[in-house]
């Protein structure tokens, strides 16, 4: 089984509007974070926002936003006020428990095209 | 702060010719880890080095290697290389293992003819 799921290839969004990338995880491990990054066409990933199996309130990060739905293994992003620079690859990741270091299992990615 | 620097940013090789990509972490920062990225894949772990030691290795054939030297500078080889191996191969470094988020290099794209 995958252990991140995007099963939005491709989205596209108004300046201005937000916009809700999907990303769904596998784990049975009770520790676990979950990360998105996003990779303009440079291909450099950048850090976002994460989220903490055990935080009890969703993550923010200026106009980023984690909805985190545990009980339905959902880490959806949320990017509020789009502007015509977020248009990029977006990749949420997991890094399972405590023992795996820096192993992050990444989704197959949602290109996010913003339009003026 | 200077961020993650991966050499070279491209090249090209062929068939059975082997490759070393270098990568510099962010000063201070003592775990690098390779991860290959391709159309067809995605993004893939390849192995983890922490203290000049290998922490951990994804599931790669053993042409794929890497180390880490003194100064938490990485480098990955890979010999013998195969059409399937081009790639964008993605360098990241965190201050601590299995703590916080990876901070990623541009990559190092290589091409197999």
């Amino acid at each position: 089984a995958q252990k991140i799921t995007q099963t939005q290839p491709g989205m596209f969004v108004q300046e201005k509007e937000a916009v809700t990338l999907d990303c769904t995880y596998d784990t049975s491990d009770p520790s676990y974070g979950l990360f998105w990054y996003k990779q303009p066409s440079s291909g450099e990933m950048i850090f976002l926002i994460y989220q903490g199996s055990y935080d009890q309130q969703n993550a923010t990060e200026g106009r980023y936003s984690l909805n985190f739905q545990k009980a339905r293994k959902s880490a959806n992003l949320v990017i509020s006020a789009s502007q015509l620079g977020d248009s990029a690859m977006y990749f949420c990741a997991m890094r399972e428990g405590r023992t795996t270091g820096n192993q992050f299992y990444f989704g197959t990615g949602t290109s996010l095209t913003v339009i003026p | 702060k200077a961020g993650v620097t991966q050499t070279p940013r491209y090249l090209i090789k062929t068939r059975g010719q082997q490759v070393t990509l270098s990568c510099s972490p962010i000063s201070g920062h003592r775990s690098v880890s390779w991860y290959q990225q391709t159309p067809g894949q995605g993004l893939q772990f390849l192995f983890e080095y922490f203290s000049e030691t290998q922490r951990n290795k994804g599931n790669f054939p053993g042409r794929f290697s890497g180390r880490q030297f003194s100064n938490s500078r990485s480098e990955m080889n890979v010999s013998t290389l195969e059409l399937g191996d081009s790639a964008l191969y993605l360098c990241a470094s965190s201050p601590g293992w299995n703590t916080g988020e990876l901070f990623f290099g541009e990559g190092s794209r290589l091409t197999v003819l």
